[in-house]
């Protein structure tokens, strides 16, 4: 079946570090990678996808490299900010187009 | 635009007893999920609708859980009876269809604690 790992928190960093929360992935055929953010007291909001091998998402400085090789979809960020404190989760979507979510990693970020 | 709304924001209730959920989707949109999150873990899918229709419930818990989109609007979520390990957030999400390009839209939740 499909699954998501991704690694786990908290990770603490002060404002303008460099961010990477690592996800890799088991799945069949070609699935499309996102990932999503739930910051405090809000909903899941879509972040940044790729839908095919070596495409880059990007949104909001966030990037992450669809790498079907090493089955993994990596957020990273060059300068992180306080207002970058939330949740972040990995998920891919099969071809029968349901969504499969790692458990998520909470990212901290002190000024 | 407004957002996918979802009521009650928290609920607690005594294991046994029974709990009801509401969530308005983004108007327009056909396709309608419910998600259980556990604290600590990702979302995991109970059940999509079409419009009215049901096209997976495959993880729902049916022995206790049941859910309706009688209009193909607004959808209830239900649980009859609840026990300790049903507490978590339950999310509600919609999308125009259930295209695989098309963004998916999440309410707040509602967070429910079972004692």
């Amino acid at each position: 079946g499909n699954s998501v790992t991704q690694m786990e928190g908290p990770v603490t960093l002060s404002e303008e570090a460099f961010l990477t929360i690592n996800c890799t992935y088991t799945a069949t055929g070609y699935p499309s990678l996102f990932w999503y953010v739930q910051y405090p007291g809000e909903g899941l909001q879509l972040l940044l996808k790729a839908t095919k091998a070596d495409d880059k998402g990007s949104n909001k400085g966030f990037e992450a490299t669809y790498r079907k090789e090493t089955t993994s979809f990596h957020l990273e960020k060059g300068s992180v900010q306080v207002s970058d404190s939330a949740v972040y989760f990995c998920a891919l979507r099969n071809a029968g187009n349901m969504l499969t979510f790692g458990g998520g990693t909470r990212l901290m970020v002190k000024p | 635009e407004a957002g996918v709304a979802q009521s009650p924001r928290y609920k607690i209730i005594e294991k046994r007893q029974s709990v009801a959920f509401w969530c308005n989707p983004i108007s327009g949109h056909a396709t309608l999920y419910w998600y259980q999150q556990i604290l600590g873990q990702g979302p995991k899918l109970l059940i999509q609708f079409q419009n009215n229709g049901v096209v997976d419930d495959s993880q729902l818990p049916k022995d206790r859980f049941s859910a309706e989109r009688l209009k193909g609007v607004d959808s209830t979520l239900k649980i009859q009876p609840a026990k300790l390990e049903d507490s978590a957030v339950y999310l509600c999400a919609s999308r125009v269809t259930g295209g695989a390009n098309e963004k998916l839209f999440f309410g707040s939740g509602t967070q429910l604690s079972v004692l």
